[in-house]
């Protein structure tokens, strides 16, 4: 069974931390996504990236970095943490091409709430 | 990507069809209909997309207008686990990138 996992659920954190979210996915992906998801706002896109040590900003990137050093993995990166960033944070995965390529595998999602 | 419209929400007896109709009248030729879910306090999950033809997987069937100018996605027997939001997207299959989830419709299943 295809997998996106995130490395935590829920998270809490205080204001000026560095916060790292992490995501894996075991299907091969090319590409790998961050969305943050907030009442009324829908999904916002952050970053993605389409290859190993790639990555495109998105609609939101301020506040924001990531790394993607392997294929499977592309981690979130808070600089430092503001309460604004209280959010749902979803991972996706997808083909890098074909008609594949807009079917996203989603994670689970982790809760931040930043103090 | 072309526009498209939903509505807010929708109800449905458990074992009835649900149909969740989309509007995306401005759709280009290349582009083709998405349909994803988001379960509550899950990521959002693809169902099913189409260009011209209807379309059916284990999940649902996609039926799309001649026009291309509207689609309707149908569970066949919905079940109380089917309550979701509801999105329908329009995007070239190429295009990498963001998908543009709107506000969707928000489908409750009752017993």
């Amino acid at each position: 069974d295809v997998k996106v996992t995130q490395s935590s659920r829920y998270l809490v954190k205080r204001t000026g931390e560095k916060v790292f979210l992490e995501c894996v996915q075991d299907m091969d992906h090319e590409n790998m996504f961050w969305y943050r998801q907030d009442p009324g706002l829908g999904l916002r896109l952050i970053y993605f990236s389409y290859d190993v040590k790639m990555k495109e900003k998105g609609d939101i990137p301020e506040g924001y970095s990531v790394s993607r050093e392997k294929k499977e993995r592309f981690s979130l990166i808070l600089e430092s943490a503001s309460t604004n960033q209280t959010s749902m944070y979803l991972c996706a995965s997808s083909l890098g091409s074909g008609l594949a390529v807009n079917e996203q595998f989603f994670g689970p999602g982790t809760r931040l709430t930043v103090l | 990507d072309a526009k498209t419209t939903q509505p807010p929400s929708m109800d449905c007896a458990e074992g009835r069809a649900a149909n969740l109709p989309c509007n995306h009248s401005t759709i280009s030729g290349n582009e083709y209909v998405y349909w994803y879910r988001q379960i509550h306090s899950q990521g959002p999950q693809y169902i099913i997309h189409g260009l011209k033809n209807n379309e059916t997987n284990e999940m649902a069937s996609l039926i799309i207008t001649e026009d291309r100018k509207s689609s309707t996605l149908i569970l066949p027997h919905a079940t109380l686990r089917d309550t979701a939001v509801y999105y329908c997207i329009v995007r070239v299959a190429s295009n990498t990138g963001k998908l543009i989830f709107g506000q969707g419709t928000t489908l409750q299943v009752k017993p």
